[in-house]
C-alpha cells in the first residue's frame, strides 16, 4: 500500500525565518513527487520533481528529491505571512496514476 | 486557463438521500480525481479515473461510486448519504506531462 508521511504536522515560525518541510513516501513504480500549497481554497501547484538531486526553485521556495532515501524537502527562505498555508505532497506512479496526498504540514508565519 | 468546475458549492441533504456531485474540466485531461477533505485528515482519495468509463478505487471508496461517461465529466455519487459523509469534496483534473493537478472550487456537503 502506498504511504506518504509529511513532517512536521504543524510549524509556527517568525517572519524572516527559513523552514524545511519533509515528505517521505513509499510507492510502487514511482514517477514523480508533487508539492502543493493550500490556503483557504483548493490546493495550488508548486513543483513536480522527477530526478534525484536536482533542485527546483521558484522565488523563495525550493525543493529537492532523493529517490534512494524516498523523500523530498520543501524549503522556504525569508518567510512572509503570505506563506502561511498547508503544504501538501503527493507521489505519482507509472501504471494506475493514483495521486495520494500526505496529511500536510500546516505552516504559520507570525509577523 | 484550465478550468475545473464543480456544479454545487454548497449542498444540504438528508440521511438516505442520493447525492450527485458533478465535475467538468475543459482541458481534455485523461485523469480525474475525487477527494474529500476533513480537518486533521488532509485530502483523501475516494475514486479516480484515467480514461472514459475507467475508474479505480482510491483509499476511501466505501459509500461512494463514480461515473465517467464522457472525458470531460466525472461524477461522484453517494447512493445513500450518511452524516459521516459531511465534508468538503474536491474534484481535480491532472495534466500528466507537467504534473499539475487542477482543482475545482470544492463542494461542501452537509448531511443532516
Amino acid at each position: 500500500e502506498d504511504k506518504v508521511v509529511q513532517s512536521p504536522l504543524s510549524l509556527v515560525v517568525h517572519e524572516g525565518d527559513t523552514v524545511t518541510l519533509n515528505c517521505s513516501y513509499e510507492v510502487t513504480n514511482f514517477r514523480s513527487l508533487l508539492w502543493y500549497k493550500q490556503e483557504k481554497k483548493a490546493p495550488t501547484f508548486l513543483f513536480m520533481l522527477t530526478s534525484s538531486g536536482i533542485e527546483k526553485k521558484s522565488g523563495r521556495l525550493s525543493s529537492i528529491l532523493d529517490k534512494k532515501e524516498l523523500f523530498s524537502i520543501l524549503n522556504i527562505t525569508a518567510t512572509q505571512t503570505g506563506d502561511s498555508a498547508v503544504y501538501l505532497c503527493a507521489p505519482t506512479n507509472f501504471g494506475n496514476e493514483k495521486l495520494t496526498f500526505g496529511t500536510g504540514t500546516r505552516l504559520t508565519i507570525i509577523p | 486557463d484550465v478550468k475545473v468546475t464543480q456544479s454545487s458549492r454548497y449542498l444540504v441533504k438528508r440521511t438516505g438521500e442520493k447525492v450527485f456531485l458533478e465535475c467538468v474540466q475543459d482541458m481534455d485531461h485523461e485523469n480525474m480525481f475525487w477527494y474529500r477533505q476533513d480537518p486533521g485528515l488532509g485530502l483523501r482519495l475516494i475514486y479516480f479515473s484515467y480514461d472514459v468509463k475507467m475508474k479505480e478505487k482510491g483509499d476511501i471508496p466505501e459509500g461512494y461510486s463514480v461515473s465517467r461517461e464522457k472525458k470531460e465529466r466525472f461524477s461522484l455519487i453517494l447512493e445513500s448519504a450518511s452524516t459521516n459523509q459531511t465534508s468538503m469534496y474536491l474534484c481535480a483534473s491532472w495534466r500528466r506531462n507537467t504534473g499539475e493537478l487542477f482543482f475545482g472550487e470544492g463542494s461542501r456537503l452537509t448531511v443532516l
